[in-house]
């Protein structure tokens, strides 16, 4: 059973703060990491994968890294809103498998207040 | 372009009653397709996922069952709900290949009484 951990749990920040949180995954037969973005009442949309070791991806406001060695990422929010609000999931592939199945973390639920 | 459908959106069955849970993918053809399931405060769970027509992968043992009739439908199935299968339950696909995404339909509320 793969176990991807994310933390932490949940996050309260302010308007105009930055914050990351950090998604850890088993480090052997790695292939692939996503992280989503679920909104509430909402669908989960990918906001990046990454398969490199040392990737980094950035959208916007949002970046995140990738370290396949040490089995991390981290996903930045650099000058939170309130839009940023929801629900940062990570998702991890592994290389065996035809249909490279995702298995996600617990996620971690920001909350960025007005 | 690609776009997925699911419903029903909500869902109140009684416990011992059938369900079936449908997804269809439209724009892309022989996708992968798997049902997700989200516990409470939990993150989302791989129940089922298939590569092709009629194959199902199971991950978890349950009370629930999966079918792939047509190469863009995928269906989930009981045949007697329980309490502990109330959830939400999601419906994904993903193209075949190396580095793509999943993407979503809106979900589903189930909830057993």
């Amino acid at each position: 059973i793969l176990n991807v951990e994310q933390s932490p749990q949940s996050l309260h920040v302010q308007e105009g703060d930055s914050t990351n949180f950090t998604c850890s995954f088993p480090s052997s037969n790695f292939y692939a990491l996503h992280w989503y973005r679920w909104e509430t009442a909402k669908s989960p949309e990918a906001l990046f994968v990454m398969t490199l070791n040392g990737d980094e991806k950035k959208k916007g406001r949002i970046s995140a890294t990738l370290n396949t060695k040490e089995g991390y990422s981290y996903l930045y929010i650099k000058g939170s809103q309130p839009e940023d609000s929801a629900t940062y999931l990570c998702a991890f592939r592994i290389s065996s498998g035809s249909a490279r199945q995702l298995t996600f973390g617990s996620g971690t639920q920001l909350t960025v207040l007005p | 372009s690609q776009t997925i459908h699911q419903w029903p959106a909500t869902l109140v069955q009684p416990v011992g009653s059938p369900l079936s849970l449908e997804c269809t993918v439209e724009g892309t053809s022989n996708p992968n397709l798997y049902w997700y399931r989200q516990a409470a405060g939990r993150g989302l769970q791989l129940l089922f996922y298939s590569v092709g027509i009629g194959q199902i992968s199971s991950e978890v043992p349950q009370n629930l069952s999966a079918s792939r009739p047509q190469d863009r439908q995928f269906i989930l199935s009981s045949k007697k709900l329980l309490l502990s299968d109330s959830g939400f339950y999601l419906c994904a696909f993903s193209r075949g290949g190396s580095n793509t995404e999943a993407f979503f339909g809106q979900g589903t509320r189930l909830t057993v009484v």
